[in-house]
């Protein structure tokens, strides 16, 4: 069974709304998670690097304050896309746990977001 | 700068025959290398993941998968397709001995399966 479980699957919003995607880890504590994002058709594009207990640490690009990234716990990570606009429209997955050669372990079944 | 290639962007295979699918990489070590299938709508299940050792890696659903350093590639393959197998297949690159969990990804190969 799924070791990682992002929530809502999808979810519709209203443009200038806020939204936030969850990533728990379910039978495993991870100090790290990952979240990516892929446009259609497109690849997996690494936004950031959520760490327990600390500010998540945002690639290149990324507008911090556009994607708040929390990390309060062991087994959950929260995604929350503010003021949302239809270019934020986009396929959300997150990662979790890391192997003994930190390799990701274990990714979520994403987060389909609309933004009308 | 790191980067994979995948340079097939559709493939379409009949059930029953053979498979591979192309990755090529930039990075000035040796990285970590992995392969990614993702059904409509879902996430990522890993197929199979190199670090080091045999250049030959095998991996789940009868897929293998081949590192070379030379090519700089790690070509995915499967000797007998079947029509499940349909699906987009990704193939990424971590940094090796500094690995962080990081991943840059291909731009991704789907995988047509003709009954």
């Amino acid at each position: 069974g799924a070791v990682v479980s992002q929530h809502p699957s999808w979810v519709i919003c209203k443009s200038g709304t806020s939204v936030k995607i969850e990533c728990r880890s379910l039978d495993f504590q991870a100090t790290t998670m990952f979240w990516y994002r892929q446009f259609p058709k497109q690849s997996l594009m690494l936004m950031a690097t959520s760490n327990e207990g600390s500010k998540a640490t945002y690639e290149q690009g990324v507008e911090k304050d556009k994607f708040l990234i929390n990390h309060a716990s062991l087994t959950l990570s929260t995604l929350t896309v503010t003021s949302a606009h239809p270019e934020d429209s986009s396929f959300y997955i997150c990662s979790a746990g890391l192997d003994r050669n930190n390799s990701p372990l274990h990714f979520g079944n994403g987060t389909r977001l609309t933004v009308t | 700068a790191q980067s994979v290639t995948q340079p097939d962007i559709h493939i379409t295979v009949s059930e029953g025959a053979s498979l591979e699918l192309r990755c090529n990489y930039s990075y000035g070590a040796t990285p970590y290398l992995f392969w990614y299938v993702q059904s409509p709508g879902q996430g990522l299940q890993l197929l199979l993941k190199y670090f080091s050792g045999d250049t030959l890696v095998q991996g789940i659903k009868g897929f293998e998968a081949e590192f070379k350093r030379s090519q700089s590639s790690f070509n995915l393959r499967k000797p007998s397709v079947h029509w499940s197998d349909a699906a987009e297949y990704f193939c990424a690159v971590g940094p090796g001995s500094s690995n962080t969990g990081k991943l840059i990804f291909g731009q991704g190969t789907t995988l047509q399966v003709k009954p």
